[in-house]
């Protein structure tokens, strides 16, 4: 069973930057989709982006459109999302989550609250 | 695309079986086969429990089923169980190569 484990979950302040990690144990990671869902404190699961394995195709929800960036390298089998711009509304739990058209692994998440 | 529509909470008695839908549109649920369900309990990520509409994840109970008709979709949960107690979550792709999930029912096992 994959393993995922993210990172770079902090406190950042609104307009700041954060940038999370992914990485996988027992997996090679860049043979597979991976995507990025996150959970407000309390709320429901939102889809933020996904990753193709071969980074040639990014998507993103409306609501990190033009804001998020989403990555991967290879050599150090690991995804990322670079968090900028952010708003209060941003606050939340974010998985890494392998897969396509399933999400059948998932991370522990990392927490990252935006808070003036 | 707006999230999927699932009731907020649901509840039933041990051994009972309950039913938790989730409504989207042609553009999503209705449009595609890849809903899947994802249950989880608090302070614990999400877990896979069925996919492809019909299909359980890999040690997923089959006490579980999923199906699909038109625009909605629903979980099925036979011979309930005091650990089922959990949220639920569907999620289905859509026409523009992105995820959207429904807002979550919480289960309760009286």
């Amino acid at each position: 069973q994959v393993q995922l484990v993210e990172s770079g979950g902090d406190v950042a302040k609104p307009g700041g930057s954060l940038r999370l990690s992914c990485t996988a144990s027992a997996s090679n990671l860049s043979d597979y989709y991976v995507a990025w869902i996150r959970q407000a404190p309390g709320k429901g699961l939102e889809w933020v982006s996904y990753i193709s394995n071969s980074a040639i195709s990014t998507y993103y929800s409306d609501s990190v459109e033009g804001r998020f960036t989403i990555s991967r390298d290879k050599a150090k089998n690991s995804v990322y999302l670079q968090l900028n711009s952010l708003r209060a509304e941003d606050t939340g739990v974010y998985y890494c989550v392998r897969g396509a058209l399933r999400f059948d692994s998932w991370g522990q998440g990392t927490l990252v609250t935006v808070s003036s | 695309h707006s999230a999927l529509t699932q009731p907020a909470s649901v509840s039933g008695s041990p051994g009972q079986s309950i039913t938790i839908s989730c409504t989207g549109t042609s553009n999503d649920v209705g449009g595609y086969k890849y809903v899947s369900w994802y249950q989880q309990h608090p302070g614990e990520a999400p877990k896979l429990m069925i996919f492809d509409v019909t299909f359980r994840a890999s040690g997923v109970s089959d006490r579980f089923s999923g199906s699909k008709s038109g625009n909605t979709a629903s979980l099925t949960i036979s011979g309930l169980q005091t650990e089922d107690e959990a949220h639920y979550y569907c999620s289905s792709y859509t026409n523009i190569n992105t995820w959207v999930f429904g807002g979550g029912t919480k289960l309760t096992v009286l």
